[in-house]
């Protein structure tokens, strides 16, 4: 099993540009989660889908922030606008009930 | 609501020595525990888990950890240290109500020393 896949690994853009971040989970997993890393804030939970439908999106940031999964192998969370304070690593991970397993995350930088 | 305390932010070891990092948890219910590890500039790997079975789970690469119920503890262990076990490590509790939500510790990272 190749794992769950992010890409890009690693963004680096400027303020005010669209970013899309891109997630395919472990197949079979029927859960998906984004997160979000920084120093300051560790591992936040951005959003939760189940089945494909999202459960939980309460750590969403703000409107700038949407994440999408249109069917059990991919997913997106999109910025726009990006902003500077958004540079993060951003993980996704996966998990078919308790445990989650985690992608190697995509570091974003907005300059 | 759970939380996680890693009691330690830092822990250095010599290569060969054993290694302990200690991690409290609160929960109203019984709890599901995880230690992951993260090596720099890599995703969260899961070490070990811990869902009300043998309270002495056994993780990869000999890595283990005790649930103590009485301690609300689930240190983790290994017995001897490598220069690869040089990570942050992140102790776990789900959620009491929605075992999707994860509460992480703030991180302990290893240093070992050659």
């Amino acid at each position: 099993d190749a794992g769950v896949i992010q890409s890009p690994r690693h963004e680096v853009t400027e303020m005010g540009q669209e970013v899309t971040l891109r997630c395919k989970p472990i197949s079979g997993h029927n859960s998906l989660f984004w997160y979000r890393q920084t120093m300051m804030r560790g591992l936040e939970l951005l959003i939760y889908f189940n089945n494909n439908v999202p459960i939980d999106d309460s750590g969403m940031p703000e409107d700038r922030f949407s994440a999408k999964m249109p069917n059990a192998s991919f997913s997106t969370l999109k910025i726009q606008p990006s902003e500077p304070r958004d540079s993060a690593v951003y993980f996704c991970a996966s998990s078919p009930r308790e445990t989650q397993y985690f992608g190697p995350g995509t570091r974003l930088l907005v300059l | 609501a759970q939380s996680v305390t890693q009691l330690d932010s830092h822990v250095s070891v010599s290569e060969g020595t054993p290694v302990l990092l200690r991690c409290n948890y609160s929960s109203s219910y019984s709890p599901s525990l995880f230690w992951y590890v993260q090596h720099p500039n890599k995703g969260l790997q899961l070490l070990l888990k811990y869902t009300s079975a043998a309270t002495l789970v056994k993780g990869i690469n000999g890595f283990e950890a005790e649930f103590k119920k009485s301690e609300t503890s689930f240190h983790l262990t290994k017995p001897s240290a490598h220069m690869s076990d040089a990570a942050e490590y992140f102790c776990v509790v789900s959620d009491d109500g929605n075992d999707y939500k994860l509460s992480f510790g703030a991180g302990t990272t290893v240093t070992v020393r050659a």
